[in-house]
């Protein structure tokens, strides 16, 4: 059974600085891998989605590697910025192209100006 | 656009009540997902739909709940009756199948607080 798991729970930094958000998942068979923020009271917006053939994509001050065999991912932030507080979850597309997201329970990110 | 939409965004009902939640996915998309989110158990598949079929409903808690989806720009989630521990964030997603670089857009999700 596929499980996701993210780490830490819950991430406190000043502005400015660059951060790193792990992903690890425990089968490698994924269809693709996608990045979420969520802010409090609202739903998901997708950030980044990284197809199973894939390295790495990126998107402004974000960047998203992924490294199937071993079953991680990682999220990388540029210059944080207390507009980048919310929390990051990440999901695994199982079950081919017509298959459901499993979620990890997220990282809460905290930036204080 | 509009994206995926749902209503309602919030809902109290009292324990026993029947609930139904509405689903709207983005025109063209053929996949369309349930999740329930909570603070223990986080974001999980309740079910979902493929060409307006169900796939898979195993995430789907018990005999209360049930969904359906009569056409592809339409879903309803009944719970039926409800019950304190059903108050969750229900959110609905939907996704283009086949291959490329598709991933899932969410709706603004249902707040249920069962009272």
């Amino acid at each position: 059974k596929q499980e996701v798991t993210q780490i830490p729970a819950a991430l406190s930094v000043p502005e400015g600085e660059n951060l790193v958000l792990n992903c690890s998942f425990t089968d490698s068979a994924i269809y693709n891998l996608q990045w979420f923020r969520q802010d409090p009271g609202k739903g998901l917006t997708s950030l980044l989605l990284i197809q199973s053939s894939q390295r790495e994509q990126t998107s402004g001050r974000l960047n998203a590697s992924l490294d199937k065999s071993s079953g991680r991912s990682t999220l990388y932030i540029a210059a944080s910025q207390p507009g980048d507080s919310a929390t990051y979850l990440c999901a695994v597309r199982v079950g081919g192209s017509q298959g459901n997201l499993i979620f990890g329970k997220g990282t809460k990110l905290s930036v204080k100006p | 656009d509009a994206g995926v939409i749902q209503s309602p965004r919030h809902e109290v009902t009292e324990m026993g009540q029947e609930v139904t939640l509405r689903c709207k996915p983005i025109s063209g998309h053929n996949s369309l997902f349930w999740y329930r989110q909570t603070m223990m158990r986080g974001l999980e598949l309740l079910i979902y739909f493929n060409n307006n079929v169900p796939i898979d409903d195993s995430g789907m808690p018990e005999d209360r709940f049930s969904a359906k989806m009569p056409n592809a720009s339409f879903s309803t989630l009944k719970i039926q009756p409800s019950e304190p521990r059903d108050s969750a964030v229900y959110f609905c997603a939907s996704s283009p199948s086949g291959t490329g670089s598709y991933g899932y857009t969410f709706g603004s999700g249902t707040r249920l607080t069962v009272v």
